[in-house]
C-alpha cells in the first residue's frame, strides 16, 4: 500500500526545474508533500484533497489526480535549500492508516 | 508556540530489554501518530490515535509494540523485548484535528533507538 515515487533520486543545478511523481495503487482522500532533510523530521510543504487539484507554493506546487490515484510535485527555478528527500503521504479510503511514499531524494548543485 | 517534543533523543538498549518512547504533541492536537523510519526509508506508520484511543494500530509490527496515551495529550509507545531489527529512528507526529487528509501533520524530532 506504500505509494511509489519516482525518479528515486535526482540531482539538478540551480535554476533548474524537477517533477517528482508519486502513484497509489488504493484509492485516496489525499495526498501529502513533505520535504526532509538529512538527519532531521520531515517538513510539511502542502495537501492535496480534490481529483485535478494543484496548489502552488512559492516555486513549488503541486497536482493531484484523484481517478489516477496520481500526484505530482513540481520545483521550478530551484535553489540550493531544495536539497533533501522528498515523501508523498497519502490516506486511503478505508483506513486511518497514513502511508509515506518510497521517497525522492534530490540534490541542488550550485 | 512550542513544537512536538520526544524524548530521549537517543536510546541504546540491549537486545531483550524494555524500553519507553516518549512523545509530547503540540498542546491541543487531537490526531497523534507513531512512525518508524530506517536509514534511506520513508515513515512507516505505526499507529495512529484519536484522543485517548488508538483509532488505528493495524502498523504495530508485533505484540511486542504497543503505545499508549491516556489523558489524550502525552503518548508512550512500549517497546518489550527488543530486537536488533527495533532499530530505527522512531517519530512522533501530531495533527489539530481529526484526520490527516485535512490537516498537516507536525513532527518531532524523534528518537533513535539502537539495540545491540
Amino acid at each position: 500500500q506504500q505509494p511509489v515515487q519516482s525518479p528515486q533520486a535526482v540531482i539538478l543545478r540551480e535554476g533548474e526545474d524537477a517533477v517528482i511523481n508519486c502513484s497509489s495503487s488504493k484509492a485516496l482522500y489525499s495526498v501529502h508533500w513533505y520535504r526532509q532533510k538529512h538527519g532531521e523530521a520531515p517538513v510539511f510543504l502542502m495537501i492535496l484533497l480534490k481529483g485535478g487539484e494543484q496548489k502552488g507554493h512559492d516555486k513549488i506546487s503541486a497536482s493531484f489526480n484523484e481517478k489516477k490515484q496520481q500526484s505530482s510535485l513540481y520545483l521550478t527555478a530551484s535553489q540550493l535549500s531544495y536539497s533533501g528527500t522528498y515523501f508523498c503521504g497519502t490516506e486511503i479510503m478505508t483506513g486511518n492508516q497514513f502511508y509515506f511514499g518510497t521517497g525522492t531524494s534530490l540534490t541542488v548543485i550550485p | 508556540g512550542a513544537g512536538v517534543s520526544q524524548t530521549p533523543s537517543n536510546k541504546v538498549t540491549e537486545k531483550g530489554k524494555y524500553v519507553e518512547l516518549r512523545c509530547d504533541p503540540i498542546s491541543g492536537h487531537t490526531a497523534l501518530y507513531w512512525y518508524r523510519q530506517s536509514l534511506g526509508q520513508g515513515p512507516e506508520f505505526l499507529i495512529y490515535f484519536q484522543g485517548t484511543g488508538a483509532a488505528d494500530d493495524s502498523g504495530l509490527p508485533n505484540d511486542r509494540f504497543f503505545a499508549v496515551r491516556p489523558e489524550g495529550s502525552v503518548s508512550t509507545l512500549k517497546i518489550q523485548r527488543t530486537e536488533r531489527g527495533d532499530s530505527a529512528v522512531y517519530l512522533c507526529a501530531s495533527s489539530p484535528l481529526r484526520g490527516s487528509s485535512y490537516n498537516e501533520q507536525f513532527f518531532g524530532p524523534g528518537t533513535r533507538l539502537t539495540v545491540l
